[in-house]
């Protein structure tokens, strides 16, 4: 079963704007959850990361929200920028364990 | 420097046949995961190394996979007798140690089953 949820396959955004990437998870077990952004033909990069300690992340144009009693994240990235344009990975991964689990993806198209 | 590559990227298997793929990881890794990824989905995990030793195994789908680190730094992944449903993306991912160590990964495998 699908333990991490990412429900919008697509987004769609002009450059300069907010993207809102949107994460939620089944397993109440999860501790830490990582963001990927993935290119065509290249393997996953790791953009961003929060443990569960803690309810927000940021790195420059990239911020993490965690709200665990919801469990759900979501992924800010202010401004975007054309070079965002990919398939953006959630993934979570449990206490003590270090295999990830992770979201189907969501393609994000920033448009000129 | 160097980071995690995978041989071949490519690979078109007749139904049946065996197939091996490579993965180097960046060097000093100490950890090394296996991920198959199917068209449209996230990776799924397959195996976890910790140097030469195959601590987890839990996410091989079938006897037929197979996957080893002998000298615990390249790894092959061995699929025996490919069927259509193994169509997928095997990503590699190394990290520098077990736990919350960031997984570096490979740019993956693409294997197609005729």
């Amino acid at each position: 079963d699908q333990q991490v949820k990412q429900n919008s396959p697509s987004l769609s955004v002009q450059e300069g704007r907010i993207s809102i990437l949107n994460c939620d998870y089944t397993n109440s077990m999860f501790d830490y959850f990582l963001w990927y952004k993935k290119y065509p033909a290249e393997g996953p990069t790791f953009l961003i990361s929060i443990s569960s300690i803690k309810d927000k992340n940021e790195d420059g144009r990239f911020t993490v929200f965690l709200n665990k009693s919801a469990k759900h994240l979501s992924l800010h990235i202010v401004p975007s920028q054309p070079g965002d344009s990919a398939v953006y990975f959630c993934a979570a991964s449990r206490t003590n364990d270090y295999k990830l689990s992770f979201g189907a993806g969501t393609t994000v198209t920033v448009r000129a | 420097g160097a980071g995690v590559s995978q041989s071949p990227r490519y690979k078109v298997a007749k139904r049946g046949q065996d197939v091996a793929l490579r993965c180097d990881p960046i060097s000093g890794h100490v950890s090394l995961f296996w991920y198959q990824q199917a068209l449209g989905q996230g990776p799924e995990f397959l195996t976890y190394f910790q140097n030469e030793a195959q601590l987890d195994k839990s996410g091989l789908p079938s006897d037929r996979f197979f996957a080893e680190r002998p000298e615990g730094s390249v790894s092959t992944l061995k699929i025996q007798r490919t069927q259509q449903e193994d169509s997928a993306v095997y990503l590699c991912a190394s990290s520098l140690a077990g736990g919350k160590e960031t997984q570096y990964f490979g740019p993956g495998t693409r294997l197609l089953v005729l």
